[in-house]
């Protein structure tokens, strides 16, 4: 257990439909990363948040959107979706602003398959 | 742009060869670091390199960070099937207020 919690681990869902995707940072840690990675991808960085307020965006797509709550968890939230969609979305956190000194710890990821 | 290039793309050898995966970049990093991706679970840190020219061992696992801060390599001797994973590099840049830049992955698989 890396003490970062994603849920729900599978989703599947249609075309069109919204989902929220959920996530715990480890504890202590300000900072939470959201990744999408695609079958046989790297990870593609989508946004972060530190402390509540966002800091970074990646290759978000406008169609997607997220938050971080007062007690540090945050959601991810992708609507109309689509079939390219289908992916592992990870959630990543780390204790400071950047992770460039002790890194990210990953959670397990939600794998979402859209049908 | 900033760009991270790991090679190989792919690698399978037997058990008991060594083997060297290389992470480079014409941007300089203030710190770079490697992470193992197991399938269908998130990557985990293994070593975070801030030195030109520093060595860190990690058991059979031996990460080297260039002299320039440029580039860094990770060789494993005696490869065993628990090393069978992707391998990531992620390297963090001044110039992208330290966000991490991330390379593409090399998976290695390790046949008994």
């Amino acid at each position: 257990d890396s003490g970062v919690t994603q849920t729900p681990k599978h989703l599947i869902t249609a075309t069109g439909q919204r989902v929220t995707l959920r996530c715990s940072p480890r504890s202590g840690d300000l900072s939470v990363y959201w990744y999408q990675q695609s079958l046989d991808q790297g990870l593609q960085f989508l946004i972060q948040y530190y402390n509540g307020e966002e800091r970074a965006k990646g290759n978000i797509l406008e169609r997607f959107s997220a938050q971080q709550f007062p007690d540090l968890h945050s959601e991810l939230n992708l609507s109309s979706l689509e079939l390219g969609d289908s992916a592992l979305y990870f959630c990543a956190s780390s204790a400071s602003w950047t992770g460039a000194t002790y890194g990210y710890t990953f959670g397990s990821g939600t794998r979402l398959t859209v049908v | 742009t900033q760009l991270l290039e790991q090679s190989p793309q792919f690698l399978s050898i037997q058990e008991g060869e060594n083997l060297t995966v290389y992470c480079n970049s014409s941007s300089v990093f203030s710190s770079l670091q490697w992470y193992r991706q197991e399938p269908g679970e998130g990557p985990v840190l293994l070593v975070t390199v801030v030195t030109g020219g520093e060595v860190k061992k990690l058991k059979r696992l031996t990460f080297q960070f260039g002299d320039a801060r440029k580039d860094s390599s990770l060789h494993i001797t005696a490869a065993q099937p628990g090393d069978t994973g992707l391998y990531l590099c992620a390297g963090a840049i001044r110039d992208s207020n330290y966000q991490l830049i991330w390379g593409a992955g090399t998976k290695l698989i390790i046949k008994p």
